[in-house]
């Protein structure tokens, strides 16, 4: 089965810093999502990738596929309290072009932005 | 457009006794996901329903079941209850079908919290 790790678990950084959290499969990606969680709440979907090297941006976060498709990073430009939460990456699992119709999730990275 | 919507938003059981969870999906979505979110445990995949039927399961004890109605909400059931079941329960819902083979984007509600003492 598919494993995503995420690291690093925690984070916490000063108001206007830049960030990187990385999730990395144990198999090849066929679909990354990156989603964000308040605690103890639902999860916000952020982006989706499924081409090696594809890279997509939204406001002042940036999620890249690399080439390999075996790793996935999520940028956060001049981070804000707003970014604080729990960011997890999940992935299909897929063989043979079909899905399986569920996501498999990183344990989650905690950031904390100080003002 | 309502999102997905889930109840109750709190629940609190006793060890043995039997919890429901609703979950209604987004309009025109078919498809209905169970994850369990357990301190420490990260987010585990527990079913998966499309179009009334179970398309898979995660590696769940047969206790925890549910079902999706013609409307295509759906419930979980866990039975015989235990400790760590106490966890939040979250539901999502896409348009994807067991054929189809592209992006998978998922819509999550809030979760309903379960608390079993």
């Amino acid at each position: 089965s598919q494993e995503l790790e995420q690291s690093p678990q925690s984070l916490i950084v000063q108001e206007g810093k830049n960030l990187t959290i990385n999730c990395t499969s144990s198999k090849t990606l066929y679909g990354l999502y990156w989603y964000k969680q308040k605690y103890g709440e639902g999860l916000i979907f952020l982006m989706m990738l499924q081409k090696g090297g594809e890279e997509k941006s939204h406001e002042k976060i940036t999620a890249k596929l690399d080439e390999k498709k075996q790793q996935s990073s999520l940028h956060i430009t001049a981070s804000q309290p707003s970014h604080a939460g729990i960011y997890l990456c999940g992935a299909d699992s897929k063989a043979g072009g079909t899905s399986y119709g569920k996501l498999t999730f990183g344990q989650g990275t905690i950031l904390t932005v100080h003002p | 457009e309502a999102g997905v919507t889930q109840s109750p938003t709190h629940l609190i059981k006793t060890r043995g006794q039997q919890a429901t969870l609703r979950c209604s999906p987004i309009s025109g979505h078919t498809s209905v996901y169970w994850y369990q979110q357990a301190l420490g445990l990260g987010l585990q995949f527990l079913l998966w329903y499309d179009e009334g039927e179970e398309r898979n399961r995660g590696n769940f004890p047969p206790r925890f079941s549910g079902r999706q109605f013609p409307n295509y909400s759906s419930e979980l059931n866990v039975n015989a209850l235990e400790l760590e079941d106490s966890a939040l329960y979250l539901c999502a819902s896409s348009l994807v079908n067991r054929a189809f083979s592209g992006a998978n984007v998922l819509t999550f509600g809030a979760g309903s919290r379960l608390t079993v003492l």
